[in-house]
């Protein structure tokens, strides 16, 4: 089956400073690449997503690449605000149609120092 | 909107019992809920994947005895935990894929807290 992998586990930056979260999967097979916000003490929430036919995707201050040759992909946050405090997941999945099933990363928790 | 709800939010059982755990989305119809267990600051781990009108299919490692899942509408599907034991409090959240579209977005609920004493 297919394992995601996500660092780092926690992440500590300066407000305005950008943030990094890296994903990597194992099978070649998955084809979306959903990113998951989690704020404490509440539900996650799909914040941006990706297809392997894409290779970035923007959405104001977040942004995410894909790497399909080397398995990975990123989110990236610029200009980090401290409601951007969260913990973050990555997710791979394959499938067509409405059939995916995402495996997640175990998250990353992302503080903004005001 | 795409609202999911979860009802209770929290309940606390004692060992031996069963508890039922709903799983509504409120203004879609939904062929597909999941059900998650999540640990302290650790992943969304996925106990099932439930379709509407058919048996769930359990990941590795589930025991479908234990967590019963019943999706029996398209907006309804319930988790019911069988003879709870202590290890298996837990923070368990379902989540709801759009029927009639080909978008992937899941939609979360806010998650049950169970402590089994």
């Amino acid at each position: 089956g297919e394992n995601v992998e996500q660092h780092p586990s926690t992440l500590s930056v300066q407000e305005g400073d950008s943030a990094v979260i890296k994903c990597t999967y194992s099978d070649s097979a998955s084809n979306y690449f959903p990113w998951y916000k989690q704020e404490l003490g509440k539900r996650p929430q799909l914040i941006i997503d990706i297809r392997s036919n894409v290779g970035e995707k923007k959405d104001q201050r977040i942004a995410v690449t894909l790497n399909k040759t080397a398995k990975h992909f990123s989110l990236h946050i610029t200009e980090t605000q401290p409601e951007d405090s969260a913990v973050y997941f990555c997710a791979a999945s394959m499938g067509s149609g409405g059939s995916y099933i995402p495996t997640f990363g175990r998250g990353t928790s992302l503080i903004v120092h005001p | 909107g795409a609202v999911v709800s979860q009802h209770p939010s929290w309940v606390i059982c004692k060992s031996g019992t069963s508890v039922k755990i709903e799983c509504r989305s409120l203004d879609f119809q939904a062929t597909t809920m999941f059900w998650y267990r999540q640990f302290p600051k650790q992943s969304l781990m996925l106990m099932a994947t439930s379709n509407e009108g058919s048996k769930a299919t359990y990941e590795q490692g589930v025991e479908k005895d234990k967590f019963l899942i019943n999706h029996a509408s398209l907006t309804l599907s319930t988790l019911t935990v069988t003879s709870a034991h202590p290890e298996d409090s837990s923070f368990y959240i379902c989540s709801a894929r759009k029927a009639g579209t080909s978008r992937n977005e899941q939609f979360f609920g806010p998650g049950t807290r169970l402590t089994v004493l």
